[in-house]
C-alpha cells in the first residue's frame, strides 16, 4: 500500500531564511505527487505536482520540490520564507490503480518569525 | 468564476441529530470527494463519486450518507451513527478520475457536536 510521511509536525523558520519541508512516500508504482497549502480555516491549494518528466517541479509561490526516485522523496523548499508562508503544508501522493484517490501526509505547519 | 462552494462555513449540531453538508461545483468535473480533517492526521477519504448516481466508500464511511443526484453537487450527510463528528469536512472535485489529475478543494465546513 502507498503512504506518505511528513518529517516535522512543526518546522519553524525566520523570515528570509531557506524553508525545508520533507516528504517521503513508498509506492511499487511510479508515483504521482502533490504539495497543498492550508490557510487557516480554508481549503486546500495546490503548490505543485510531479508526474512525469523533470524531476524538479517548479510552483506558485516561489516553491519547488525535486522528486528523487532513489531516495523516495519530494521535499518541498523556499529560498527565502516569508511571513506569508505561514500555513500547514500537506504532501500526498495518488494511489495507483483507480479512482484517483490521494493519500496524505499528516501535514507540517510552518511558522515564519520576523 | 469557477470553483466548489461548500456551506454553510460553520455548524453546530446537538447529538443524536443528522446535518447534511454542501458541496457544490462549477468545474464541469466528474469526480467528487469528501474528506474529513482532523489535527495532527492529515485528510481522511470519507466517500468518492466518479459520475453521477455513482459513488463509493473511502476510508472512514461509517456514520456517512452522500447522494450524486446532479454532476454538480455531492452533499454529505453526517449521521447521529457517527461517534465522534466534530472535525473540519472539506469537498473536493477532479476532472476524469482516472487520469491521475490533482483534486480541487473547496473552502471546508467546520462542524461542531455540542
Amino acid at each position: 500500500a502507498q503512504s506518505v510521511t511528513q518529517l516535522g509536525s512543526h518546522v519553524s523558520v525566520s523570515e528570509g531564511a531557506l524553508v525545508l519541508l520533507r516528504c517521503n512516500y513508498s509506492s511499487s508504482v511510479p508515483p504521482y505527487l502533490f504539495w497543498y497549502v492550508q490557510y487557516p480555516n480554508q481549503g486546500l491549494q495546490l503548490l505543485l505536482k510531479y508526474t512525469t518528466g523533470a524531476t524538479l517541479v517548479k510552483g506558485i509561490n516561489g516553491f519547488e520540490a525535486e522528486f528523487k526516485k532513489s531516495e523516495t522523496s519530494f521535499h518541498l523548499t523556499k529560498p527565502s520564507a516569508h511571513m506569508s508562508d505561514a500555513a500547514e503544508y500537506f504532501c500526498a501522493v495518488i494511489q495507483a490503480g483507480g479512482y484517483n484517490k490521494l493519500i496524505f501526509g499528516a501535514g507540517t505547519r510552518l511558522a515564519v518569525h520576523p | 468564476d469557477g470553483g466548489i462552494t461548500q456551506s454553510p462555513k460553520y455548524l453546530f449540531r446537538k447529538e443524536g441529530q443528522n446535518v447534511t453538508l454542501s458541496c457544490e461545483q462549477n468545474l464541469n468535473h466528474d469526480a467528487m470527494y469528501w474528506y474529513r480533517q482532523d489535527p495532527g492526521q492529515g485528510l481522511r477519504l470519507i466517500y468518492y463519486s466518479q459520475i453521477v448516481n455513482d459513488f463509493q466508500k473511502g476510508d472512514i464511511a461509517e456514520g456517512y450518507s452522500v447522494s450524486r443526484e446532479k454532476k454538480e453537487s455531492f452533499p454529505l450527510t453526517v449521521t447521529s451513527a457517527q461517534k465522534n463528528p466534530t472535525a473540519f469536512y472539506l469537498c473536493a472535485s477532479s476532472p476524469e478520475p482516472g487520469q491521475y489529475n490533482e483534486q480541487f478543494f473547496g473552502p471546508g465546513t467546520r462542524l461542531t457536536v455540542l
